[in-house]
């Protein structure tokens, strides 16, 4: 079983739908969590970073992380066909006991969207 | 540049054959990392750099697999006698120390193919 298990789809809805896109995970030490978007033949982006439990909302897109269940969501309100990509949930624990981190990430196997006009 | 370099950008191979694929990290930015990417996957790492020494190389697969950056700034991944399982997308990263673990910049990737 991965550690990081994200539903790949294919998913379409039509332009101004609300998406939900979802990943859980089975490593409790994963303390920072990520949301990156990927279009085709190019690198990820960042697009949302929470670290722990919590909310946080960054313009037509929420990031929601619940520990206690391992469940993470990213919410796109009236989405686009610019939001047509590929959406990868990524996540890390604390690697370093005084306090910081680096980039090793474990990431999800993404889920391909499509919003069409 | 503005952003991470990677090249080349496709690479096609005969099995067996020595790769080198380059990273030019975003200029400031001391942590780099390697990632690998297959068809349908999502990223997995690699090895993390920081500075010019590997603080970690726990995602190479293999021995066939080596990462140096003498200087610090540019980065070469080096893949002896390569196989058809090395084929996929390599993407470097880079971000600036201690600014939390997910704040990475990753370049466009260098696709290989191992015929």
């Amino acid at each position: 079983q991965k550690e990081v298990e994200q539903d790949p789809g294919p998913l379409s809805v039509p332009e101004g739908a609300i998406v939900s896109l979802n990943c859980t995970y089975s490593n409790s030490a994963f303390q920072y969590f990520m949301w990156y978007r990927q279009y085709s033949r190019k690198g990820p982006e960042l697009l949302m970073y929470t670290y722990s439990s919590g909310n946080k909302e960054d313009g037509r897109f929420t990031a929601q992380v619940d520990k206690s269940s391992k469940y993470i969501s990213l919410f796109i309100r009236d989405s686009q066909p610019s939001d047509s990509a590929t959406y990868l949930c990524a996540m890390s624990a604390l690697l370093n006991a005084g306090g910081t981190s680096y980039g090793k990430l474990t990431f999800g196997q993404g889920t391909i969207l499509t919003v069409h006009p | 540049g503005a952003g991470v370099s990677q090249t080349p950008s496709n690479k096609v191979t005969e099995k067996g054959k020595y790769v080198e694929l380059r990273c030019d990290p975003i200029s400031g930015h001391t942590a780099l990392y390697w990632y690998r990417q297959s068809l349908g996957q999502g990223p997995e790492f690699l090895i993390y750099f920081q500075g010019t020494g590997a603080a970690d190389d726990s995602g190479l697969p293999n021995d066939r697999f080596f990462a140096v950056r003498p200087e610090g700034s540019v980065s070469t991944l080096k893949i002896q006698r390569t196989e058809r399982g090395d084929s996929a997308v390599y993407l470097c990263a880079s971000s600036l120390h201690r600014v939390g673990s997910g704040e990475l910049f990753f370049g466009e990737g260098s696709r290989l193919t191992v015929l």
